[in-house]
């Protein structure tokens, strides 16, 4: 079954507003990641942070490995942050290879 | 500056075609790998290799070939192309057991018509 689920699927949010995007994962995992992905396609790699929070700028990442979750918080949208943000785990004894299993994505829109 | 670079951009192909996807990284990373990336599943790991001449088999290997040749490339293989294998292809890099430092190229569109 589905190892890593995202939620929501999509969100429509006014410029200014925050968002919260959730990731849960059913295995034990090694390792945790949030990637953004932009409209064109390309992925760019946000956060590595398989427990406790991160902060870069206006993104906040929080892994809790006994709950089995981990979040993105984006603080003050901007059109700019539209897009597609993917959470991927790498689970445990893989070796030391980052084999990641992805969500399939919360596709964030910021409108004006 | 470091990257992790794909070619081609976009392909077009035939049922029952060869191709052959490249990557190559300056990263000086041990690992590649490579993704495939379809509506509906997100990104789905075809195969992965810890240097040159090593391959490993990740969760959807069926169709596809891979070779690293050396350290900075990294190919993926369909020797006979499917309908099933048009999908956006990602290459990526990465030291192995860091995590942090997971570097993607820009994609391959492949059309198999």
């Amino acid at each position: 079954g589905q190892q890593v689920q995202q939620s929501p699927a999509s969100l429509v949010l006014q410029e200014g507003e925050n968002a919260e995007l959730q990731c849960n994962f059913s295995t034990s995992l090694n390792s945790m990641q949030w990637f953004y992905q932009r409209p064109e396609g390309s992925l760019v790699s946000l956060f590595y942070n398989p427990s406790g929070t991160k902060q870069s700028g206006r993104l906040t990442s929080t892994t809790v490995i006994k709950e089995r979750r981990s979040s993105l918080h984006i603080s003050s949208s901007q059109i700019t942050d539209s897009g597609t943000y993917l959470c991927a785990m790498a689970p445990m004894n893989t070796g030391g290879a980052d084999r990641l299993t992805f969500g399939k994505g919360t596709q964030l829109i910021i409108q004006p | 500056e470091a990257a992790v670079t794909q070619s081609p951009r976009n392909k077009v192909t035939v049922t029952g075609g060869n191709v052959t996807l490249s990557c190559r990284q300056t990263n000086s990373h041990n690992y590649m790998y490579w993704y495939r990336q379809d509506t509906g599943h997100g990104l789905r790991l075809i195969h992965y290799s810890y240097g040159a001449g090593n391959l490993q088999i990740g969760d959807v290997p069926d169709g596809y070939k891979a070779t690293r040749t050396t350290q900075e490339d990294f190919f993926l293989l369909l020797e006979l192309a499917s309908p099933s294998q048009t999908s956006l292809y990602f290459c990526a890099s990465s030291w192995g057991g860091r995590g942090s430092d997971y570097t993607f190229g820009s994609g391959t569109r492949l059309l198999v018509i």
